[in-house]
């Protein structure tokens, strides 16, 4: 069974860092892009970005909201992909979803998500 | 960025009405689109990819359809786990982006 499992979020001040991580288990991890998602209160889906598979180049994308300012990574041996978040913003306040990202019929999907972590940034 | 719009934004329905929500890319974007179902607290959860591919697990009264830059996602008997929140996804070009949801509420 696939499982991710979030860490790492919490309460931090406009400006900080915060570093998340996403725990996989249950399938190749090191086969897979894996993808960050946010949803602040109440509010809809934003994708984040993604770090592709070592094998697809181990490149990664952004939106242009974090662009600059995040960074994701992966550890294969550990099966763990991480979302550094530097510079915080308020706007950044959001659960944050890890998820692996499927490629059918060439088409990229959100297939397994964790159960997300709250990241709230105010002072 | 491709703007995915989602209509309605709410709708009432009972239990065993046919339900559609509809999603229009502001371009074209092939069928690079998928559907999800969030309920409340929880993750998201694939219903449908490519625009009409059913996700394993899924039940069939579950589909999907596309019609140049209209997408949409259709519930052929809403069951009372259904009432819950939509979401379309295009994964055609960067950034992806996502619809601003659907709330289907029992009437």
């Amino acid at each position: 069974e696939v499982q991710l499992v979030e860490s790492g979020g919490g309460l931090v001040q406009p400006g900080r860092s915060l570093r998340l991580s996403c725990t996989a288990s249950g399938f190749t991890f090191g086969d897979y892009t894996m993808s960050w998602v946010r949803q602040a209160p109440g509010k809809g889906l934003e994708w984040v970005g993604f770090i592709r598979s070592k094998r697809s180049g181990g490149t990664t994308e952004y939106a242009a909201s974090v662009k600059g300012r995040f960074t994701t990574s992966r550890d294969d041996s550990k099966s763990i992909a991480y979302l550094q978040m530097n510079s915080l913003k308020t706007e950044d306040t959001a659960v944050y979803y890890c998820t692996t990202v499927v490629v059918i019929d060439l088409i990229d999907a959100f297939e397994s998500w964790g159960q997300g972590t709250m990241v709230a940034v105010s002072s | 960025d491709i703007q995915m719009t989602q209509s309605p934004s709410s709708l009432s329905a009972s239990v065993g009405d046919r339900v559609t929500i509809t999603c229009r890319a502001s371009q074209s974007i092939s069928s690079y689109l998928n559907w999800y179902q969030q309920k409340p607290g929880k993750a998201p959860k694939l219903l449908i990819y490519a625009a009409s591919s059913l996700q394993s697990g899924v039940p069939s009264r579950f589909s999907g359809s596309r019609s140049g830059t209209d997408f949409t996602l259709t519930i052929s008997s809403l069951q009372p786990e259904d009432f819950t929140t939509y979401y379309c996804q295009q994964s055609y070009s960067f950034p992806w982006t996502f619809g601003q949801g659907t709330k289907v509420e029992i009437k």
